[in-house]
């Protein structure tokens, strides 16, 4: 059963605009809500994360937008840049002493110049 | 941010034969290592958790006796893929968490290619 349901699977924006990626979850256990940022090859690297005790987080370009009664979540990108072509996933977790996420199955992010 | 290294990137191996991946937090104690894998164009799924000291936990429907984990010490996880296959040709991932800092966030290596002939 996947727990977090993410849309759309690829996305295409032109230079400038605004990236809108969701993220749904079914598990109310969930705490942490992170989003990952992954170059072909690569490894994930951590972009920005939000627990559920606030709406919103920003950091420079990136804001996640978080509804706790929804139990959804998002990523903007403000001002996208070539250079954010990439996949996004949206992940989360909660505290069961390891904390394992579980991701989304990832967006495909080709910001045209 | 916290470092973490994967070694080797890239493997090139005959069938049959054993693989050994590691997995380095470089500036931090890493109590719980993750190992994941990443088929094309698919999301990371978990294979297993890495503690250090004791027996790695294991995700449904993967096989521990063919994927070996040890986790010796608090900067070290090793992933050995045993008989691989082409069908154990993919993309792994290991991440690691922060002990100290009790942090969730996880911390992801840059990955080794593993490819089975």
């Amino acid at each position: 059963q996947q727990q977090v349901k993410q849309s759309p699977q690829s996305l295409i924006v032109q230079k400038g605009g605004i990236s809108i990626i969701n993220c749904a979850y079914e598990n109310t256990a969930f705490d942490y809500f992170p989003w990952y940022q992954q170059f072909p090859g690569k490894g994930p690297a951590l972009l920005i994360a939000i627990r559920p005790d606030v709406s919103e987080k920003k950091e420079g370009r990136f804001t996640i937008s978080f509804n706790k009664s929804a139990k959804q979540f998002s990523l903007h990108i403000m001002d996208s840049q070539p250079g954010d072509s990439a996949t996004y996933f949206c992940a989360a977790s909660y505290d069961t002493g390891r904390r394992a996420l579980t991701f989304g199955s990832g967006t495909r992010l080709q910001v045209q110049p | 941010g916290a470092v973490v290294s994967q070694h080797p990137s890239r493997v090139i191996c005959k069938s049959g034969t054993s693989v050994k991946i590691e997995c380095r937090s470089l500036d931090f104690q890493a109590t719980t290592m993750f190992w994941y894998r990443q088929f094309p164009k698919q999301s990371l799924m978990l294979m297993a958790t890495s503690n250090e000291g004791s027996k790695a936990t294991y995700e449904q429907g993967v096989e521990k006796d063919k994927f070996l984990i040890n986790h010796a010490s608090l900067t070290l996880s090793t992933l050995t893929v045993t008989s691989a296959h082409p069908e154990d040709s993919s993309f792994y991932i290991c991440s690691a968490r922060n002990a100290a800092s009790q942090q969730e966030t996880q911390y992801f290596g840059p990955g080794t290619r593993l490819l089975v002939l």
